[in-house]
């Protein structure tokens, strides 16, 4: 089935800049589009971005785009998320998901906490 | 406000049965698009539970089943079970926003 372990979250000022990681293991990374998503305290799940297997196609949440870029290493079978110009309301847990059957989020990681806050 | 509805809590009895509903729209739902649905525990990795409608992963026990009609779709738990209780989220993707979105989440409560 497979693993995703994300890291990088942290405490940062508001303004600041952020690059999440994501590193799976368990399947083959470089057939499989990927997703990061989120969870702000007390708040639903909200998807951010995607990114095909390759890497050619991306997209991305009206609510961030223009301040966060997706990527991906497939030789390094990583995942990431830059986040920039954070806000208080960037605040949340983020986590990697792969994408599946039906295009299902099949998988997911624990999460990484990002904390905007001066 | 999230573009799929959900309820905000529903409640069972162990053994009972309890249905979530999710109600999107044409840009979504309506337009034939999947509904997945998943399980979560604050502060772990969220659990695909149904994909593509009415489909289980592998591991995933048939007490949990999904239905789709229209622009609404279905989770429905048999046997409730004190382990159940979580927050459970519908996902689909949107025509109009070109992305996926999901559920504001439901909270399951066992009694």
């Amino acid at each position: 089935e497979g693993q995703l372990v994300e890291s990088g979250g942290g405490l940062v000022q508001p303004g600041g800049s952020l690059r999440l990681s994501c590193a799976a293991s368990g399947f083959s990374f470089n057939t499989y589009e990927m997703h990061w998503v989120r969870q702000a305290p007390g708040k639903g799940l909200q998807w951010l971005s995607f990114i095909s297997s390759g890497g050619r196609t991306i997209n991305y949440a009206d609510s961030v785009k223009g301040r966060i870029t997706i990527s991906r290493d497939n030789a390094k079978k990583s995942l990431y998320l830059q986040i920039n110009s954070l806000r208080a309301e960037d605040t949340a847990i983020y986590y990697c998901a792969k994408g599946g059957a039906g295009e299902a989020f099949d998988v997911w990681g624990q999460g990484t906490m990002v904390t905007v806050s001066s | 406000q999230s573009v799929l509805t959900q309820p905000p809590s529903v409640s069972g009895a162990p053994g009972q049965r309890v249905t979530i509903s999710c109600t999107g729209s044409s840009s979504n739902i309506g337009t034939g698009f999947g509904v997945h649905w998943y399980r979560h525990l604050p502060g772990t990795a969220p659990k695909l539970l149904i994909y593509a409608n009415t489909n289980r992963p592998s591991g995933v026990p048939d007490r949990f089943s999904g239905s789709k009609s229209g622009t609404s779709a279905s989770l429905a738990i048999t046997g409730l079970q004190a382990e159940d209780e979580a927050d459970y989220y519908c996902q689909s993707y949107d025509n109009n926003l070109r992305g996926w979105v999901f559920g504001g989440g439901t909270k399951l409560t066992v009694l």
